[in-house]
């Protein structure tokens, strides 16, 4: 069982807006610690997708936006295409573990 | 450009020991603040954070695995090692090792392909 909590799938359709929550706890995300998000495409590496809560890396396009409040955050996708089709994965540090944490995975399916 | 390779056997007995090497380019394990780290992945399942080393030469681990893990680095050859002892079925997964930057959040950016690792029951 992961530290951090996501929804295993979520779907919508093509132009759509989504989200995939991402819940913690007060020695992680709730105790400051940045969220950092990951795509995986089926059969490859995790990229990184958001990371310090809401920055997006150069190349990623703006469809995609990253919050964070309390003990939980949030990655949000807008104007949905079939290419968003995809696993993504939350991070973030624990301070009681020393080190980082992930959530479960969401598998987003483009309807 | 930072690009990183995971190496190792693709099949370990049960009780046997794993050695994965991560060979990297692009970055010094020597410069302040820069870490490599190891995630795996079972075949269908979430990522799993396993262990970092740090251009100090601190290491981390996860504590569910610590007593299994030692992780190296070998600055001048850029590499990394990760042993994981006792290995079982349970260990199945795809290993990854990635760049972490320790005064920019720590975040996992860029990852190796990963490579496969079975262990059979």
């Amino acid at each position: 069982q992961s530290v951090l909590t996501q929804p295993p799938s979520v779907s919508g359709a093509p132009g759509q807006r989504v989200t995939i929550s991402c819940t913690g706890s007060n020695s992680n995300i709730g105790a400051g610690y940045d969220v950092h998000w990951y795509q995986q495409l089926p059969g490859t590496a995790p990229k990184l997708l958001i990371f310090g809560n809401n920055n997006r890396p150069s190349g990623v396009p703006d469809r995609f936006s990253g919050s964070k409040s309390g003990t939980s955050a949030s990655l949000a996708i807008t104007g949905l295409q079939a290419e968003d089709e995809a696993d993504y994965h939350c991070q973030s540090y624990d301070s009681g573990l020393s080190g980082s944490v992930f959530g479960g995975g969401t598998k987003l399916t483009v309807l | 450009q930072i690009t990183l390779k995971e190496s190792g056997p693709t099949l370990v007995k049960p009780t046997q020991t794993l050695t994965l090497t991560c060979t990297f380019s692009g970055f010094s394990l020597r410069k302040s603040g820069v870490g490599v780290g190891w995630v795996r992945q079972p075949p269908g399942k979430a990522l799993e954070w396993l262990a970092v080393v740090y251009w100090d030469d601190t290491e981390r681990y996860s504590p569910s695995l610590k007593s299994r893990l030692t992780i190296t680095k070998d600055t001048s050859k850029y590499q990394v090692v990760l042993t994981m002892t006792n290995m079982d079925s349970v260990d199945t997964a795809t290993y990854f090792c990635a760049h972490q930057q320790l005064d920019g959040g720590n975040w996992f950016d860029p990852w190796g392909q990963g490579t496969l690792v079975t262990v059979p029951s």
